[in-house]
């Protein structure tokens, strides 16, 4: 089975850090997202990457940068944390086929003081 | 209009019976759609994947599509209580990678 590993299962960070998130999968997959979850918005896309050194924005990248210097790692990068990016964060990696689906991390449950 | 949209519930069903679980998306270029269930403080784990007009069964689960209507669906029958979780609907458009979730629908299966 595919494994996508999330660094944190929780963290609490100060108003204005420098935040990073990380994401490794084993299977080789091509494509990697990050998504944020908040209640009754579901999941929206941050930032996605289909390649080594490829990023790009999804919905919601305001105050947010990635990271993708090997394929296996994809990392999430919160500027100057703010406390309305308190949320779950959750990655997801697929292959490249239309018909795969994603298999996601088990999140970081990320909370900005 | 949202892109995905679903009904959020709670839809409660008996245990054994048959819960429906509906999805309607904007895009008509929409090519891949997908079913997750999310358990409570879990991630999502996808379940089932169709892509053509018509029924998909996979066991319990059956998925169903009607391009024409725009709408998507996931009966689980025999439904037990390990069933109740939040069922996210996602559609993909065309030969893009970016899938769009719905909101999710929280089902509880009352033993």
């Amino acid at each position: 089975d595919v494994k996508v590993t999330q660094s944190s299962r929780y963290l609490v960070k100060r108003t204005g850090e420098k935040v990073f998130l990380e994401c490794v999968q084993d299977m080789d997959h091509e494509n990697m997202f990050w998504y944020r979850q908040d209640p009754g918005l579901g999941l929206r896309l941050i930032y996605f990457s289909y390649d080594v050194k490829m990023k790009e924005k999804g919905d919601i990248p305001e105050g947010y940068s990635v990271s993708r210097e090997k394929k296996e790692r994809f990392s999430l990068i919160l500027e100057s944390a703010s406390t309305n990016q308190t949320s779950m964060y959750l990655c997801a990696s697929s292959s490249g086929g239309p018909s795969y689906g994603y298999t996601f991390g088990s999140g970081t449950r990320l909370t900005v003081v | 209009q949202k892109e995905v949209e679903q009904n959020s519930g709670p839809l409660s069903v008996p245990e054994g019976a048959i819960a429906s679980l509906n999805c309607t998306y904007s895009d008509r270029g929409s090519q891949s759609f997908f079913w997750y269930r999310q358990y409570s403080g879990k991630s999502p784990e996808l379940i089932m994947f169709i892509y053509s007009n018509g029924d998909k069964e996979d066991g319990r689960f059956t998925a169903q599509l009607n391009k024409a209507s725009q709408y998507v669906s996931l009966l689980i029958r025999d439904s037990q209580p390990s069933d109740s979780a939040t069922y996210l609907c996602a559609v993909r458009a065309g030969g893009y990678q970016k899938v769009t979730f719905g909101t999710g629908t929280k089902l509880q299966v009352i033993p």
